[in-house]
């Protein structure tokens, strides 16, 4: 099955710098990397995704950049601001499994106002 | 938001007793999928359902049963309650094969004393 790591665990950064968040994962068969947010007391909710058949993807301060050589994904969140902090969770499809999705353990950002 | 409830929210049990949590939809979508969260585990799959009737165990499964007779409700059943299955727990939604994004719910917070 699918195994993704997620790197860092906890993540602090001043308001106005950037974030990176990076996970691997096993199966080279995987095509599709989504990035969920997570506010306290909510469940997580998709803010990004990939496929395999692109290199990066944008979206206002968000971008997910991909390596399917080194098989391995990354958030990167530019001029964060105090509503970034969350925790953000990467996953990856398990192969051959109806729908489903393998999550990483999480990154908790705070961001320092 | 995607039209997902769960019930109850927040729930006190004691060791050995049974207890179920309800997830119901409007969305009509075809998978449904019961989620452990646990600090340092992020989020674990405990089983979910390709269609009315049709479940399969996650990766957490033991102890835990699922029901789904209708297209809108996914019941998620601790047959016996132990300190260990004392969590949060989440229910999402995926539409049809090939977009794979998934909606979470709000969350049921268990205690098991």
């Amino acid at each position: 099955g699918e195994n993704v790591e997620q790197h860092p665990s906890t993540l602090s950064v001043q308001e106005g710098d950037s974030a990176v968040i990076k996970c691997t994962y096993s199966d080279s068969a995987s095509n599709y990397f989504p990035w969920y947010k997570q506010e306290l007391g909510k469940g997580p909710q998709l803010i990004i995704d990939i496929r395999s058949n692109v290199g990066e993807k944008k979206d206002q301060r968000i971008a997910v950049t991909l390596n399917k050589t080194a098989k391995h994904f990354s958030l990167h969140i530019t001029e964060t601001q105090p509503e970034d902090s969350a925790v953000y969770f990467c996953a990856a499809p398990v192969t051959g499994g109806y729908q489903k999705v393998t999550f990483g353990t999480g990154t908790k950002l705070q961001v320092i106002p | 938001d995607a039209g997902i409830t769960q019930s109850p929210r927040h729930k006190v049990t004691e060791t050995g007793t049974p207890v179920t949590l309800r997830c119901h939809q409007t969305e009509n979508h075809r998978y449904m999928y019961w989620y452990r969260q646990d600090p340092g585990h992020g989020l674990r799959l405990i089983h979910y359902s390709y269609g009315v009737k049709d479940t399969d165990k996650g990766e957490v499964s033991d102890g835990y049963s699922v029901s789904r007779s209708k297209t809108e409700d996914f019941l998620l059943t601790l047959e016996s309650a132990t300190s260990s299955q004392t969590s949060v727990y989440f229910c999402a939604i995926s539409a049809s094969q090939g977009t794979e994004t998934q909606y979470f719910g709000p969350g049921t917070r268990l205690l098991v004393l």
